[in-house]
């Protein structure tokens, strides 16, 4: 069964800072990795999704990046602000249970003004 | 475009009482998803349908049934409420077809059986 952890669970920093959330899964038959970010109270909503072939995607200050061989992907977050604090998780579609998603716990972030 | 809705948005149930969470995606999409969130746990699949007429059980289905009523709609019901069954339940839908898709999630329901 395919296992996707996030470390750390929470942090914290201050405004301006550049920062990197990590996610790993056990299993590299994958056809694509998601991060996703959940406001308090509310549901989740796709920041970034990189297809197994690639390497990385962008989207404004975020720039999500893949390894499937050693099941890591990163999402880092350029110059954060106080509207950046959020959770944080990310999701993998293995290829053997192609309409099944496995999701990590998140990483609750608190960009401090 | 309403994307995916789920009703209701919060209930307090007695231990024992039934309830039904309702669930309608207008994105035509094929496959549809009840999961639960608990704090340290992450998202937890209950049941999917991969299509109209079909359902099957994820990793925590005891306690629960779902019904899918049509393309649009997905409901899970909760026969017998229990205090271990209080959560934040949250409906997605998906189209499978294709490798880029993404998956889209309802705001949730906070649900407490006391």
């Amino acid at each position: 069964k395919q296992e996707v952890t996030q470390i750390p669970a929470a942090l914290s920093v201050p405004e301006g800072e550049n920062l990197v959330l990590n996610c790993s899964f056990t299993d590299s038959a994958i056809y694509n990795l998601q991060w996703f970010r959940q406001d308090p109270g509310k549901g989740l909503t796709s920041l970034l999704l990189i297809q197994s072939s690639q390497r990385e995607q962008t989207s404004g200050r975020l720039n999500a990046s893949l390894d499937k061989s050693s099941g890591r992907s990163t999402l880092y977050i350029a110059a954060s602000q106080p509207g950046d604090s959020a959770t944080y998780l990310c999701a993998v579609r293995p290829v053997d249970t192609g309409n099944q998603f496995y999701f990590g716990t998140g990483t609750s972030l608190t960009v401090i003004p | 475009n309403a994307g995916v809705t789920q009703t209701p948005k919060f209930q307090v149930l007695k231990t024992g009482q039934s309830m039904t969470l309702q669930c309608a995606q207008d994105m035509n999409h094929n496959s549809m998803y009840w999961y639960r969130q608990d704090p340290g746990m992450g998202l937890r699949l209950i049941y999917y349908s991969a299509s109209e007429g079909t359902t099957d059980k994820g990793e925590v289905p005891n306690g629960y049934n779902v019904s899918r009523l049509n393309k649009r709609e997905f409901s899970l019901r909760l026969e017998s409420a229990a205090p271990s069954q209080t959560s934040v339940y949250f409906c997605a839908s998906f189209k499978v077809e294709g490798s880029g898709n993404t998956i889209y999630f309802g705001e949730g329901s906070w649900l407490t059986v006391v």
